[in-house]
């Protein structure tokens, strides 16, 4: 399995409040991709980022902030929980070169209150 | 943007049958189809991918086709076992360095026994 570790694995929170999670890496990848979950709509991509400091936006990124200061850790960010953002978050990672694959972390479920 | 539309949305075939469940996408610069599966509760794990310049692709009981033409892509599997039981998800990319995927909704996939 790909080395990613993604924190906490679960969480419930109350609506309003700040929630950061955390995906970690040990490939030394240089692509880094969020990832929401919901049923009915596949994996739906949030930020990704392509190097330290260098992040872009994905498909549903509003509500959501992300930050990369180190090469193994990208974080996500809900400034300000609300409901429609409960949902199971993937990390995925890939490397550099043409056509290499994303894998993916074990999620973390999130519950907002 | 890319939509990728996936069917069936569940699928139930007796063990030994084969499986095909089918993606259309709509972005006709897409060239990178990857396949994942994903146990309940679990990550979503790569089985099969395949690249716009080639039309088949096979590994062992799985194998994808691609239609360029048609904008279509569909995953068989063969000799179903119990363990295939998953939800299935098909993807699509751009050409690019960090590639933006698009998910279908899955298939739940059941193999009786």
């Amino acid at each position: 399995d790909a080395g990613i570790t993604q924190s906490p694995r679960h969480k419930v929170t109350e609506t309003g409040t700040p929630v950061t999670l955390r995906c970690h890496q040990t490939e030394n990848h240089r692509y880094m991709y969020w990832y929401r979950q919901d049923p009915g709509h596949g994996l739906r991509l949030i930020h990704y980022s392509y190097g330290v400091k260098d992040t872009d936006k994905g498909e549903v990124s509003d509500g959501y902030s992300v930050s990369r200061s180190k090469t193994e850790d990208f974080l996500l960010t809900l400034e300000s929980a609300t409901s429609s953002q409960t949902s199971v978050y993937f990390c995925a990672i890939s490397g550099t070169g043409v056509d290499q694959p994303q894998h993916f972390g074990d999620g973390t479920r999130l519950s907002i209150l | 943007g890319e939509n990728v539309e996936q069917h069936p949305s569940t699928l139930s075939v007796q063990e030994g049958d084969s499986a095909v469940i089918k993606c259309t996408y709509s972005d006709s610069a897409s060239n990178y189809f990857p396949w994942y599966k994903q146990e309940l509760g679990k990550r979503p794990q790569l089985i099969i991918d395949i690249r716009s310049n080639v039309g088949e692709k096979k590994d062992q009981r799985i194998a994808v086709t691609l239609n360029k033409t048609a904008k279509h892509f569909s995953l068989h599997i063969t000799e179903t076992q119990p363990e295939d039981s998953a939800v299935y998800f098909c993807a699509a990319s751009i050409a690019g360095s960090a590639r933006q995927l698009t998910f279908g909704s899955g298939t739940q996939l059941t193999v009786l026994p």
